[in-house]
């Protein structure tokens, strides 16, 4: 069974720090994906990588195939980054599902 | 380009009735997923379509399905709704099948079940 656990879970951060999310997933895939969403529901694709680290504006994603481990970083964190931050792994054999973490709620006080 | 659309936006259902929601994928997009949003359960994958077929399924009852038109719209049906079934149902499109491609989100339809 795929298994895709995110930490933390809750994270609330000054404005200008600098901030990291964790997400580890259990089999082997063929991409993983940083979702976004604010209140309201709507939800933004940040990334999608397979290996490596790919990097938009002040977000970084980086990804260890290896220890089956990524992690999504924000520099110089502002309020507008406050959201629900989820990842989501595509596995690379059987049924292809995305199976999603539980999220992590990101909070910036100004 | 537009985004994805999704209607209706809020829908408010009884218990047994049915339902049925539509998905308008990005112009050119011919893959759409389907996914569920709970308080409970979070984001779960329904289903996924291409070229008018399903290729795969999440664990879902019968009750929920799907259809893709020719112009790559869908639609997701669910028939004898129930309590659980409120939630914020969410549909993607890509450019290419499989999920290894970028998905591109709509709104997401609320449904409420009394």
């Amino acid at each position: 069974k795929n298994e895709v656990e995110q930490s933390p879970q809750n994270l609330t951060a000054q404005e200008g720090e600098f901030i990291t999310i964790n997400c580890s997933y259990s089999v082997g895939i063929s991409a993983l994906h940083w979702l976004q969403q604010h209140p309201g529901g709507g939800i933004v694709s940040l990334f999608m990588l397979s290996s490596g680290k790919k990097k938009h504006g002040r977000l970084i994603a980086t990804i260890n195939i290896q220890e089956k481990h990524s992690s999504l970083h924000i520099t110089a964190s502002h309020p507008r980054d406050s959201a629900v931050y989820i990842c989501a792994v595509a596995p690379n054999f059987g049924n292809e599902k995305l199976t999603f973490g539980t999220g992590t709620r990101l909070t910036i006080i100004p | 380009k537009a985004g994805v659309t999704q209607t209706p936006r809020y829908l408010i259902k009884t218990r047994g009735q049915q339902v049925t929601l539509s998905c308008s994928p990005i112009s050119g997009h011919r893959s759409v997923s389907w996914y569920q949003q709970t308080p409970g359960q979070g984001l779960q994958f329904l289903f996924e379509y291409f070229s008018e077929t399903q290729r795969n399924k999440g664990n879902f009852p019968g009750r929920f399905s799907g259809r893709q038109f020719s112009n790559s719209r869908s639609e997701m049906n669910v028939s004898t709704l129930e309590l659980g079934d409120s939630a914020l149902y969410l549909c993607a499109s890509s450019l290419l099948p499989g999920l290894a491609y970028e998905q591109y989100f709509g709104p997401g339809t609320r449904l409420t079940v009394t």
